[in-house]
Parts: structure tokens; sequence; C-alpha cells
């Protein structure tokens, strides 16, 4: 069946520091991917998302391309602030949506 | 548009008790799903309605139920609860056409205990 990986967290950056979250998935033909982010307390929040191989989502300063020749959509961010630190969920359109376990990233000054 | 809105935010329950949850999709959404999010299992899928019916259905036991109201507001009830049944509870929706139909939109979720 769908199924997403990714990296184990937590993640600790220095503010400005460049972030990368890996993520990796399996699905019969191309589902869209997506990317949700959960600050503390709350529910998750729609970070951005692809519909095809090669589109790049970006929101926030964050970007993610859909590469379906390696199966992987990264998250990326050229310099974190400290209001990044969150849970980051990687996520593809199956029935339902398959999530991966998430990635915790904390940001410090 | 207002988001996804769910209720109550938070509850505290014994065992043995039942509880309702109540979501609303944002408007014009015509789906609904449910997740439960433990730190222990991660987010797992309960169940999906469209326009009033069941359409998937997650693998949990027979305690956990839902329905989804001609307006798609959705409730979700779990009878007898247990212990392992404190998590967060989130709501999404999702509409109906084009690009709408595969993204989903969370609300704040539920926090329930069970004590």
């Amino acid at each position: 069946g769908d199924s997403v990986t990714q990296m184990e967290g937590p993640v600790t950056l220095s503010e400005e520091a460049f972030l990368t979250i890996n993520c990796t998935y399996t699905a019969t033909g191309y589902p869209s991917l997506f990317w949700y982010v959960q600050y503390p307390g709350e529910g998750l929040q729609l970070l951005l998302k692809a519909t095809k191989a090669d589109d790049k989502g970006s929101n926030k300063g964050f970007e993610a391309t859909y590469r379906k020749e390696t199966t992987s959509f990264h998250l990326e961010k050229g310099s974190v602030q400290v209001s990044d630190s969150a849970v980051y969920f990687c996520a593809l359109r199956g029935t339902p949506l398959v999530f991966g376990k998430g990635t915790r990233l904390s940001v410090i000054a | 548009k207002a988001g996804v809105t769910q209720t109550p935010r938070y509850l505290i329950k014994t065992r043995g008790q039942q509880v309702t949850l109540s979501c609303s999709p944002i408007s014009g959404h015509r789906s609904v799903s449910w997740y439960q999010q433990t730190p222990g299992q991660g987010l797992q899928f309960l169940f999906e309605y469209f326009s009033e019916t069941q359409r998937n259905k997650g693998n949990f036991p027979g305690r956990f139920s839902g329905r989804q109201f001609s307006n798609s507001r959705s409730e979700m009830n779990v009878s007898t609860l247990e212990l392992g049944d404190s998590a967060l509870y989130l709501c999404a929706s999702s509409g109906t056409s084009g690009a709408h139909q595969e993204t989903q939109y969370f609300g704040p979720g539920t926090r329930l205990l069970v004590l």
C-alpha cells in the first residue's frame, strides 16, 4: 500500500540555518504530495503542496519539489526562524491521506 | 472564509463513558475526514464522509462511529471509553472538484483525556 517515510527527529538548528527534512514515498501512480505543519497545541496547517511530477510547492520561504525519479518530496528552507519550531508532516493523497510520522524541528536563537 | 471548526476543544471523561465530538467543515466542502493523533501511533485515519455517506473507514473498533448531516457537519462518537482513547482528534474537510478534492484542511482538534 501507499506509504510515506520521513526523517526521524528531532532536528535542532540555530536561527538562520538551512533546513532540509527528507521525505520519500511509495505509491501507485502519481498522487498529490503535501507538507503540513503542526504548532504546539494546534491542528495541522497546510504548508505547501505539489500535484504532479516536477511541481514545486512553496510557502513562507519553504519549498519542496515533487521528484518522481527518486520518489521524494524533501522540504527545504534557506534560513529558519525561531517561529518555525513545530512538527512537520509529509503526506500523500491516497485513500485516505497517508502521513509520515512527523519531524520535530526546534530552532534556537 | 472560515476554516474548519471543532467543538469542544478539550474534554475530560472517565472510562466507560461515551463522547461525541463535532466538526463543521469549510463552507461548501462536502467531505469530512476524522483522524486520531497519539504520540505512540501518530496520525491514524478513522473515517471519511461524503454527502452523508461513509466513504472510507480505518482500522478502528466498532466503538468508534460517525455520521454526517445534510449541511456537511459531522460528528464522531466513541462509546465505552478506554484509557487508550486519550488523543487529539482531528477533523479535515475537502471540496468536491479540482484541487479542492485533493487537499484536506484541518481543524484545531479536540483533545480528549480519558481518566
